[in-house]
């Protein structure tokens, strides 16, 4: 147990739509990551929030957005939602040198 | 550009041992991980190590690091069942909360009895 909680674990939607996924982070930790990792590959860098500013962010267009709020739980927000965008969705809280995951929110897109 | 690679698949027989191996590119990785994903679940920390190290030693977990040919290595002793999953090296330059880690793709491990 890392002390990381997302929700929801599943969803489905379609081409198009928007989606909001949720994560807490571990107490204390005050960075969050997310990562988008596709079937049979490693998790992907999306962005970092840090004190509720982006930190840090990967190759992925503006359609992902983020927040952090002031208790450090977040927000990834995808619009326009496309098929590639089906995946499994991670958040991260970190401390320090390490992150620890939560569970994931597996997203379809049909 | 940034880059880890890992071999994708390794057998095993319960009780051996079983060693994953992983290089990476960058030459300023600061950190080190490895990761274990089991089926439909988060990742989970497994060990972690500083460049300025060559090994470490976690119960029946060993890291080592040739930092010289930017190759990483894990080794589970007396491996069992639930060891099988899939294992993610991952390497970082600031650690991570300044920064994002790299993963590779991930080396399946089967346990057989």
């Amino acid at each position: 147990e890392t002390g990381v909680t997302q929700s929801p674990t599943h969803l489905i939607k379609t081409r198009g739509q928007q989606v909001t996924l949720r994560c807490s982070s571990q107490s204390g930790h005050n960075t969050v990551s997310w990562y988008q990792q596709a079937l049979g590959q490693g998790p992907q860098f999306i962005f970092q929030y840090y004190r509720e500013e982006e930190n840090g962010r990967g190759n992925f267009p503006p359609r992902f957005s983020g927040l952090q709020f002031p208790n450090y739980s977040s927000e990834l927000n995808v619009n326009a939602l496309e098929l590639d965008d089906s995946a499994l969705y991670l958040c991260a809280s970190s401390h320090q040198e390490t992150q620890y995951f939560g569970p994931g929110t597996r997203l379809l897109v049909l | 550009g940034e880059d880890v690679e890992q071999s994708l698949f390794l057998s095993v027989r319960e009780g051996d041992s079983s060693v994953i191996n992983c290089t990476y590119t960058d030459s300023s990785s600061t950190y080190l991980y490895w990761y274990k994903q089991e089926p439909g679940a988060g990742l989970q920390l497994l060990t972690y190590i500083f460049s300025n190290m060559d090994m470490k030693q976690d119960q029946r977990l060993t890291v080592l690091l040739n930092k010289k040919d930017k190759h990483l290595s894990l080794r589970i002793a007396d491996t069992q069942t639930g060891d099988s999953a899939i294992y993610f090296c991952a390497e970082s330059m600031y650690g991570g909360s300044q920064g994002n880690l790299i993963f590779g793709k991930g080396t399946k491990l089967s346990v057989k009895p």
